[in-house]
This record gives C-alpha cells, sequence and structure tokens, in this order.
C-alpha cells in the first residue's frame, strides 16, 4: 500500500465550478502537508503548504488538513480555466530527513471555459 | 537567477547507450533529488543527496547512478539505456528549513528506442 493515496481523477468542471482535490495518507509522522501544480509539460510548482492540522486559505485556494482522519484537501472556488493543471499532493515528517517529500500521484484538472 | 536547470530537454537514445543528464541550481541548496515522471504514477524518486559528497538510493535506483559533483550541481547517468526508462525526468533542490518545499527544474523528456 502506498503510503499517500491522491484521488486519481481525471476531473472536468465548468468554469466557475468549486473544486475539491484530496489525498489520504498512512504515516503518522507527517506534519508538512504541500500542494503542488503542474502545467502541461512543466516541473511542479508549489502552490500551498500547512503545518499539521487546520486550514490555510490563499485567495481562491484553500488547503485543509485533518490528522485524525489523515485526509488533506485542496479546495479551489471560481474556477478558472487557468486553473486547468495537474495538482500533486506532498507530505514530509521532518527537515532532518534530507527534505525528502512524500508525493501523490497527482489528479489532473480541466476548467473548461 | 535561474533556479533548476536541467540539460538536454530532449532526448532519443537507442537501447543499450549511455548517457548524463545534468542539473544545476543556484539558489545554494543542500538537497538535491532525481525523479522520474510517469503517466499515471506520479513522482517516484530514483536518487537523492542531502548534502555535497552525499548520495543515497530512491525508491527506483536500478538501472541509474548519480554524482553530487558540488553543491550547485546533481548529474544522473544511465550507463545501459532501455525502453523501460523512457520517462520524464525532474531534478529537484530544497534548503533545510521549516517545511520541505522543492523547486524542480523544467523536466528531460528521454526516449529510449
Amino acid at each position: 500500500q502506498k503510503e499517500v493515496e491522491q484521488d486519481p481523477g481525471p476531473l472536468s468542471v465548468p468554469e466557475g465550478a468549486i473544486v475539491s482535490l484530496n489525498c489520504t495518507y498512512s504515516n503518522s509522522a507527517f506534519q508538512y502537508f504541500m500542494w503542488y501544480r503542474q502545467y502541461s509539460r512543466k516541473g511542479p510548482e508549489l502552490l500551498m503548504y500547512t503545518y499539521s492540522s487546520g486550514n490555510k486559505e490563499d485567495g481562491r485556494f484553500t488547503a485543509q488538513v485533518d490528522k485524525s482522519s489523515k485526509y488533506i484537501s485542496l479546495f479551489i472556488r471560481d474556477s478558472q480555466p487557468s486553473d486547468s493543471a495537474t495538482y500533486l499532493c506532498a507530505m514530509s515528517a521532518r527537515t532532518t530527513n534530507a527534505g525528502k517529500s512524500t508525493f501523490g500521484d497527482g489528479t489532473t484538472l480541466t476548467v473548461k471555459p | 537567477n535561474a533556479g533548476v536547470t536541467q540539460t538536454p530537454k530532449f532526448q532519443v537514445l537507442k537501447t543499450g547507450q549511455s548517457m548524463t543528464l545534468q542539473c544545476a541550481q543556484d539558489m545554494n541548496h543542500n538537497s538535491m533529488y532525481w525523479y522520474r515522471q510517469d503517466p499515471g504514477m506520479g513522482l517516484r524518486l530514483i536518487y537523492y543527496s542531502a548534502s555535497e559528497g552525499t548520495t543515497d538510493k530512491g525508491e527506483v535506483p536500478n538501472g541509474y547512478n548519480v554524482s553530487r559533483l558540488n553543491k550547485r550541481e546533481f548529474s544522473l547517468r544511465l550507463e545501459s539505456a532501455a525502453p523501460s526508462q523512457t520517462s520524464v525526468y525532474f531534478c529537484a533542490s530544497t534548503a533545510s528549513g521549516a517545511y520541505n518545499e522543492q523547486f524542480f527544474g523544467p523536466g528531460t523528456r528521454l526516449t529510449v528506442l
């Protein structure tokens, strides 16, 4: 079983929809939770991160972590065609583990105008 | 400030040929990584280097070797390419910090015939 499981998608939504992207994990040591966005034929870029449990909001994006359920989500409000990309969740335990993160397989999102 | 750079961007090899993928970062990061990304399989860690002078195996090291030439440069070598190594290869780096944000290069698209 993988340490990080991500809803596979693909996901196709109309412009303006609310999008929910989700990951579950099994390693209780994970403390840092990140979402990367990867446009087609580009490298991933960090979109948001949260430490431990709780919510974090940045514009139209909200990251949510529920450590008791080992479940994280990324919500996108008022989705735009420019949000079309693959979204990867990533998690790490401590800063002393050579900075390694464990990535989900990614969910590809298409927002149709 | 170029971030993480990778060369070449594209490469076609014949089975059995060798090649080296180059990666350099100008952010003074300690840790560097090589991933491969295949459709539906997310990012898989091949090798990583926690600091200059050290390298360690990741999830899928077979068929690859690495060299951490100095703090800036981390190269990946395929000694005898196989069709199963057809993939997109990403180099990434991270500083030691409160969370392990990784900065990715633009990728190398490798096809082995």
